[in-house]
């Protein structure tokens, strides 16, 4: 069965930083893109990072661009979001989800994220 | 960027009675490999998304065959054939043709 486990969400200041981290398992991790979307509290989905199956390529929405950092580790079946300055308008939930470059196929759980002081 | 449309933004059906909703998008979603990379998802009250169509038409696996998907290019459509109860929750469209991926604003489904 395929699963996808966030973690690392929490409460922290504007300027801050947090990284999430998304634990794969059930299918093979190193042959997916892997992708991060966020879900403000009341409102729809907002695409934020892609990650080609090696690492090779990554994509962000502008909005956090220069801020964010998405990377994987294919040998421990992980996927990271290392996020830095963080603004009021980065609150949300946080999904994890398999594919990229077709399909969003499987998602997490999702981990929320307050910005707040 | 490309954006999707969403129309209704919301929907109250009769149970057992069609339900559909309409994605436009402000260019052409068919990618340079021929595919056009337009899906639906669903998402329950208090769950994530779950892949619901992919490639416009095809439904993922474990999906009830009263959904389905249809169009081309720019404009795309999903039917639910009879709604039962469990398929409250709100719709979103979506396109990965091109970076960034974007999502329709959503349609929410709801029993009348």
């Amino acid at each position: 069965e395929v699963q996808l486990v966030e973690s690392g969400g929490g409460l922290v200041q504007p300027g801050g930083s947090l990284r999430l981290s998304c634990a794969a398992s059930g299918f093979t991790f190193s042959t997916y893109w892997m992708t991060w979307v966020r879900q403000a509290p009341g409102k729809g989905l907002e695409w934020v990072a892609s990650i080609k199956q090696d690492g090779s390529e990554e994509y962000y929405v502008d909005s956090v661009k220069g801020r964010f950092t998405v990377s994987r580790d294919n040998a421990k079946n992980s996927l990271y979001l290392q996020m830095n300055g963080l603004r009021d308008e980065d609150t949300a939930v946080y999904y994890c989800a398999r594919g990229g470059k077709q399909q969003l196929e499987c998602w997490g759980q999702g981990t929320l994220v307050t910005v707040s002081s | 960027d490309i954006v999707l449309t969403q129309t209704p933004l919301s929907s109250p059906v009769t149970l057992g009675q069609p339900a559909s909703i309409s994605c436009r998008s402000t260019q052409s979603l068919v990618h340079s490999d021929g595919n056009t990379y337009l899906s639906w998802l669903q998402q329950r009250p208090g769950q994530p998304p779950r892949l619901l169509i992919y490639y416009i038409s095809n439904r993922f696996s474990g999906v009830p065959d009263r959904f389905s998907g249809s169009g081309a290019g720019t404009d795309f459509t999903l039917k639910i054939s009879r709604v039962e109860a469990e398929d409250v929750g709100v719709y979103y469209c979506m396109q990965a043709t091109q970076f960034p991926l974007t999502f329709g604003g959503g349609t929410k489904v709801e029993i009348k």
